[in-house]
């Protein structure tokens, strides 16, 4: 187990909607990256974020947007919830200028 | 554009052999490949990973294969287990510019390993 937590587990939304998903770093580390991972499918970078500022962007519509907090954990936000966005929702974090990268479990959202 | 292949789509072998998972990339970019196993309802953990500059890393039952000229790599895993039954992703870091340290996954082989 990794020390990289996300909440909430699992999410049911309506399309729309917008939604808030939350991570907290493992200890040490001050850089945070979230992903997508579709059923069936591998994890696609949407951002990563480096004391507190965006450090790199993915192939994702500005309705993704992210923050990160000076304690170094992060906030994935979606707004107007497509059906597409059903998905789970994976946060990493690294040492700054390392190579790996350390995942939590994952949220799992669901929109209907 | 997808930018790390992998094969097989899934893999079945008898507890005891050897499971091979293969990965090609085009990006010469790419400064680090990790690959990571991941279990229904988990998030993706770290196994192994290997740099450009070496040809092989084994750790223990895992081993990296890496052909820098080819932009291929491949992981090797000996005396297969039940408990490796799972779903493996290679993964390449990007080195470049505004993707710097975004890591681009392959699509996952689907591995089952009967007793």
């Amino acid at each position: 187990e990794t020390g990289v937590t996300q909440s909430p587990t699992h999410l049911i939304k309506t399309r729309g909607q917008q939604v808030t998903l939350r991570c907290s770093s493992q200890s040490g580390h001050n850089t945070v990256s979230w992903y997508q991972q579709a059923l069936g499918q591998g994890p696609q970078f949407i951002f990563q974020y480096y004391r507190e500022e965006e450090n790199g962007r993915g192939n994702f519509p500005p309705r993704f947007s992210g923050l990160q907090f000076p304690n170094y954990s992060s906030e994935l936000n979606v707004n107007a919830l497509e059906l597409d966005d059903s998905a789970l929702y994976l946060c990493a974090s690294n040492r700054g200028g390392a190579y790996e990268q350390y995942f939590g479990p994952g949220t799992r959202l669901t929109v209907t | 554009q997808q930018q790390v292949k992998q094969s097989p789509q899934s893999l079945i072998v008898q507890k005891g052999g050897i499971s091979i998972i293969n990965c090609a990339y085009e990006n010469t970019a790419f400064d680090y490949f990790p690959w990571y196993q991941q279990f229904p309802g988990k998030g993706p953990a770290l196994l192994i990973a290997i740099r450009p500059d070496v040809s092989e890393k084994k750790e223990g039952r895992f081993t990296i294969s890496f052909n820098k000229s080819a932009k291929q790599f491949s992981l090797h895993i000996m005396d297969s287990q039940p408990g490796d039954s799972a779903t493996y992703f290679c993964a390449a870091r990007d080195a470049g510019g505004t993707s710097y340290g975004k890591l681009t996954f392959g699509q996952g082989t689907i591995l089952t390993v009967h007793p």
